[in-house]
């Protein structure tokens, strides 16, 4: 049981070049989350899907695009990076729908964008 | 708008002494509250939350943390630190309504001195 992955876990972008960051979770769990994390500032939330084929938006959604096409991942997309994207992004994961409960989180990866 | 504040963004124990974290939340109804540690290069763990009832709860590694309506306060307690305690702290609250949503403090950075 891996619960949470990410892929990459580091990654050096120019600005103006794109990438997408998946996300995958072995638990069944319905809702998935992408989040940044920049010093200072804990995690804010990016994008959140509630259920395959739905996202919405977080916090802080401008420059970027997710997808859930399928139960278990959730990509998250950079267009076209900007330096101001350069942070650690962390994936979650929560199971019980319309209840509260725990977000289980993924390892993380470091975009550095120059 | 929900927030969450950790107003102590350092903090340097010494090892065996107690440690508090501090963290107060705003948000007009009942909450949902979390401590998550952190610890270099890694992703999130979770150490406790509060979901109803007993207003002291306990987590892992020793860690308890008081839920205290009067004061909008969920604060975290260890009676006696180890080394391996260094880590980033967050508290969270969770939004039950649409995607059971996180909203993090800043964190604090615990420092174990021997």
């Amino acid at each position: 049981n891996a619960g949470v992955t990410q892929t990459p876990k580091f990654r050096v972008l120019k600005t103006g070049q794109s990438m997408t960051l998946l996300c995958a979770q072995d638990m069944n769990h319905e809702y998935m989350y992408w989040y940044r994390q920049d010093p200072g500032m804990g995690l804010r939330l990016i994008h959140y899907s509630v259920g395959e084929g739905t996202t919405a938006k977080g916090e802080v959604p401008d420059g970027y695009n997710v997808s859930r096409l399928k139960k278990q991942n959730f990509l998250l997309g950079l267009e076209s990076a900007a330096p101001s994207q350069t942070s650690v992004y962390f994936c979650a994961s929560s199971g019980l729908a319309g209840g509260p409960d725990t977000q289980y989180f993924g390892p993380g990866t470091r975009l550095t964008v120059l | 708008a929900q927030s969450v504040t950790q107003p102590d963004i350092h903090i340097t124990v010494s090892e065996g002494a107690s440690l508090e974290l501090r963290c107060n939340y705003s948000y007009g109804a009942t909450p949902y509250l979390f401590w998550y540690v952190q610890s270099p290069g890694q992703g999130l763990q979770l150490l406790l939350k509060y979901f109803s009832g007993d207003t002291l709860v306990q987590g892992i590694k020793g860690f308890e943390a008081e839920f205290k309506r009067s004061q909008s306060s969920f604060n975290l307690r260890k009676p006696s630190v180890h080394w391996s305690d260094a880590a980033e702290y967050f508290c969270a609250l969770m939004i039950k309504a649409a995607g059971n949503k996180l909203t993090f403090g800043g964190g604090t950075r615990v420092l174990v001195k021997p």
